[in-house]
């Protein structure tokens, strides 16, 4: 059975630094890897999605990378920002596989 | 306008009652789905429906029964409720589950058994 984790589960930074959250599968047999955020008391909300043929996406400030033979993928984050601050989330999905990780809670310090 | 909704947002109920909770969603996806968040914040599946159809149906008790009444539509009724059903309830869909599609969610009901 698929288990994921994520480490560091709680990480502090000061505004404007860059910093990874990472995120690690046991079996690289994966469709696709998202990345999630999740506010207090809200939903999830997608921010990226790696389909298992690629090695990265990138949207604004954020860039993810997958590497499924050692069933790892990272989430980059460019000059943090307060706004930033929320849990992220990681999960492996596709076929009948929807495993998240445990989460990492990010407080960006203004 | 809202993509994937829940009704309602908190419910606060007796053990030993019954309750549901619903979702819809408005994206036109073919797949809807039930997670299970715990006090802990971990997320887990309990169910997926595909064209109302049932593909995935984790150990969950027989007490939560899904329905499906529409593609549009998935919903999530628990009996006789237990302390240990308190938790955040997630409903998603996504237009194809089999690819792995983007899942998008709506923003939970919070079950409090007392």
């Amino acid at each position: 059975k698929q288990e994921v984790t994520q480490i560091p589960a709680a990480l502090s930074v000061p505004e404007g630094e860059n910093l990874v959250l990472n995120c690690s599968f046991t079996d690289s047999a994966i469709y696709n890897l998202q990345w999630f955020r999740q506010d207090p008391g809200k939903g999830l909300t997608s921010l990226l999605l790696i389909q298992s043929s690629q090695r990265e996406q990138t949207s604004g400030r954020l860039n993810a990378s997958l590497d499924k033979s050692s069933g790892r993928s990272t989430l980059y984050i460019a000059a943090s920002q307060p706004g930033d601050s929320a849990t992220y989330l990681c999960a492996v999905t596709g076929g009948n596989q929807f495993y998240f990780g445990t989460g990492t809670s990010l407080t960006v310090i203004p | 306008d809202t993509a994937v909704s829940q009704t309602p947002k908190y419910l606060v109920t007796q053990m030993g009652n019954d309750k549901s909770i619903k979702c819809e969603q408005n994206l036109g996806h073919d797949t809807m789905y039930w997670y299970k968040q715990d006090s802990k914040k971990f997320l887990k599946i309990m169910f997926s429906y595909n064209n109302k159809e049932l593909i995935i149906n984790e150990t969950v008790p027989n007490r939560f029964s899904p329905k499906s009444p529409d593609k549009a539509h998935l919903n999530l009724h628990i009996n006789s409720l237990e302390l240990g059903d308190s938790a955040v309830y997630f409903c998603a869909s996504s237009q194809d589950y089999l690819r792995g599609d983007t899942q998008y969610f709506g923003p939970g009901t919070r079950l409090t058994v007392l």
